[in-house]
């Protein structure tokens, strides 16, 4: 079955850049049926939904509006693995950050997303502070 | 943008029905899905496209999904039951919006 091991740092300074790794094992991070997802929770924000990259004959990435300015995910196909980088940090990006996994299917001659995540990250909490 | 509005806490007695709710926006027109949370874990699928549950998941859980409100539905309630519970659906306003959550405890 499909499991997302994420890394990297628990502490990150104010104004600087937040990065996070998702590496996956039992699907591909360029699999046409698949989306990778980061979502992070905290206890201000409850679960919040950060954006996604998938592989469609080129890579497409999606963010939530209000991080679009701030945010990267890039995949990794050498190692099979996905990233978050969250630019200019402040005290209210801490939180515990997920990474997961949306499926999808062809059907009818279209593409539909599953519009579910399965499964999650083992989560990390990150800290911003000086 | 597009809300899920879910009761902070249920208590439930065990073996009886726990019922969780979310309200959203014509929210009986989209696909609600639910995840369970325990402390320090990650959430985990319980429910999908309203009523589907996932392989491994008990019978217990069920759930609905009609008008404004979509309801999980816990049977025979366990102590392992004892868990945060967040629904979720997709908007085109806002991509993947999540409710607050709904901590059920298990008296």
């Amino acid at each position: 079955q499909v499991q997302l091991q994420q890394s990297g740092p628990g502490l990150v300074k104010p104004s600087q850049t937040l990065s996070l790794t998702c590496a996956i094992s039992g699907d591909s991070v360029s699999s046409i049926t698949a989306a990778w997802n980061w979502i992070r929770q905290s206890p201000s924000r409850g679960l919040e939904w950060l954006g996604r990259t998938y592989y469609r004959s080129k890579w497409y990435n999606e963010y939530a509006l209000s991080l679009k300015s701030r945010i990267t995910i890039n995949a990794d196909t050498s190692k099979n693995q996905f990233s978050l980088q969250l630019n200019s940090v402040t005290l209210e990006d801490s939180a515990v950050y997920f990474c997961a996994r949306e499926g999808g299917y062809f059907g009818s001659g279209s593409f539909y997303w599953d519009n579910w995540f399965d499964p999650w990250g083992q989560g990390t909490l990150v800290i911003v502070s000086s | 943008s597009y809300e899920l509005t879910q009761p902070p806490s249920v208590s439930v007695s065990p073996g009886r029905t726990a019922r969780i709710t979310c309200s959203g926006d014509k929210l009986g027109d989209k696909y609600a899905s639910w995840y369970q949370q325990k402390p320090g874990q990650s959430p985990v699928l319980v429910i999908y496209q309203d009523t589907k549950r996932p392989s491994g998941i008990s019978a217990r859980f069920s759930g609905s999904n009609s008008g404004t409100t979509a309801t999980l539905t816990i049977s025979g309630t366990q102590a392992l039951d004892e868990a945060d519970y967040y629904c979720q659906a997709w908007d085109s306003s806002a991509f993947y919006v999540f409710g607050g959550g709904t901590k059920v405890t298990v008296l």
